[in-house]
């Protein structure tokens, strides 16, 4: 069955950058369409970036736009998302989870959770 | 550009039937498919209704999804409560490629 284990969260200092990866396994990876969604502790969800299932569509949310790059790596099976500028308002857990398609629903990852404080 | 609202919270008792609404607003709900997450304390969403009313390998037939046009609203329906169903539920549709979520609704099982 899919598996999707993010990697890369921590604590970073306002301004500075993190890289945040998912790997996939167990279902198709270069045919779906890919998706962050982050989630402020005690609130709700929000969608964050998409990308196409060959990279070539790319999709964000106006708050990350010019800070926040989604890319994937199909021969990796690995989704990415570089995060620079970051801002205290960034911290959040992040998901990454893959869209529904065919007769397969929406699959979430675990999380990794970012702390943007100085 | 399109958007999704829940209630804040319900609470049912055990054994009972709760039904969970998320209302569209600019645009139908029918125009693209709605799915409903679950997810309880500590833990990440997992999908219990995708593409209206289709359960995922899993979900028990407690759960059921529907839309009704005429509302413009999706509707998630957990029929014999239990305590484990204790959790919070999320809608979740489309604005072009990306996603758009209701707020959330919190389900208390007491």
């Amino acid at each position: 069955q899919a598996q999707l284990l993010e990697s890369g969260g921590g604590v970073v200092q306002p301004g500075r950058s993190l890289r945040l990866s998912c790997a996939a396994s167990g279902f198709t990876f270069s045919s779906y369409d890919m998706h962050w969604v982050r989630q402020t502790p005690g609130k709700g969800l929000e969608w964050v970036a998409a990308i196409s299932p060959d990279g070539s569509n790319k999709y964000y949310i106006d708050s990350v736009k010019g800070r926040f790059t989604i890319s994937r790596d199909n021969s990796r099976n690995t989704l990415y998302l570089q995060m620079n500028s970051l801002r205290a308002e960034d911290t959040a857990i992040y998901y990454c989870a893959k869209d529904l398609r065919g007769d397969y629903a929406p699959y979430w990852g675990q999380g990794t959770l970012v702390t943007v404080s100085s | 550009n399109f958007m999704l609202t829940q209630a804040h919270s319900v609470s049912e008792s055990p054994g009972k039937t709760v039904t969970i609404s998320c209302t569209g607003f600019s645009g139908s709900i029918a125009s693209h498919y709605v799915q409903w997450y679950q997810q309880r304390p500590g833990g990440a969403p997992t999908t219990v209704i995708y593409e209206h009313n289709r359960r995922p390998s899993g979900v028990p037939d407690r759960f059921s999804g529907s839309i009704d046009i005429s509302s413009n609203s999706a509707s998630l329906t957990i029929s014999g409560l239990k305590t484990d169903d204790e959790a919070d539920y999320y809608c979740q549709s489309y604005a072009g490629s990306s996603w758009v979520f209701g707020g959330g609704t919190k389900l208390t099982v007491l």
